[in-house]
């Protein structure tokens, strides 16, 4: 089965703070993703890659940055975290071919305090 | 771009009745549409999908039915059960059978089985 890690399952950061989200996924997947779940939102991209060192903006990438520096590994960075960036981030690979499955991460809450 | 509305944000139903989620899209390019169950503490998990050449898929207990020409497409759950009582999500995208499978999701909705 495939396998998408997030780093952590709660974390709690300050204001102002630089924050680093991370994500392995273990299938050898070209495509990540970084997702937004906020109540009554649903799941927002935040950024997507298609390739190592690729990086495209989703539709909420606004105080966000991302880094695809190996094939396996996509990470989701805060500069200066906010209060409002405080949410559910979910990863997410995909292989180009096939059927288009998403293989989600279990995904980080992120309180920012 | 594409707006995907799903409705409705919750649903109570007893066990052994059936479930109904709908979704909208505004896009007509859009052509794959897939559904995710997120059960609580776990990542979203794709559990059927389907494609604008068809008009309904089954699986089981679960089945989706699309209307092009509407733009509706809704889940359908029969017999539900306990285990099926999770956040579901609709979402759309295009795929032009390349490296894009940009997905937009519905707003979600929380399935209750009563026991």
């Amino acid at each position: 089965d495939v396998k998408v890690t997030q780093s952590s399952r709660y974390l709690v950061k300050r204001t102002g703070e630089k924050v680093f989200l991370e994500c392995v996924q273990d299938m050898d997947h070209e495509n990540m993703f970084w997702y937004r779940q906020d109540p009554g939102l649903g799941l927002r991209l935040i950024y997507f890659s298609y390739d190592v060192k690729m990086k495209e903006k989703g539709d909420i990438p606004e105080g966000y940055s991302v880094s695809r520096e190996k094939k396996e590994r996509f990470s989701l960075i805060l500069e200066s975290a906010s209060t409002n960036q405080t949410s559910m981030y979910l990863c997410a690979s995909s292989s180009p071919t096939g059927a288009k499955k998403l293989f989600f991460g279990s995904g980080t809450q992120l309180s920012v305090l | 771009g594409e707006n995907v509305e799903q409705h409705p944000s919750t649903l109570s139903v007893q066990e052994g009745d059936s479930a109904v989620i709908k979704c909208t899209y505004s896009d007509s390019a859009s052509n794959y549409f897939p559904w995710y169950k997120q059960e609580l503490g776990k990542g979203p998990q794709l559990i059927i999908d389907i494609r604008s050449n068809v008009g309904e898929k089954k699986d089981q207990r679960i089945a989706v039915t699309l209307n092009k020409t509407a733009k509706h497409f809704s889940l359908h759950i029969t017999e539900t059960q306990p285990e099926d009582s999770a956040v579901y999500f609709c979402a759309a995208s295009m795929d032009y059978g390349g490296a894009t499978n940009k997905l937009i999701f519905g707003t979600g909705t929380l399935l209750a089985v009563q026991p």
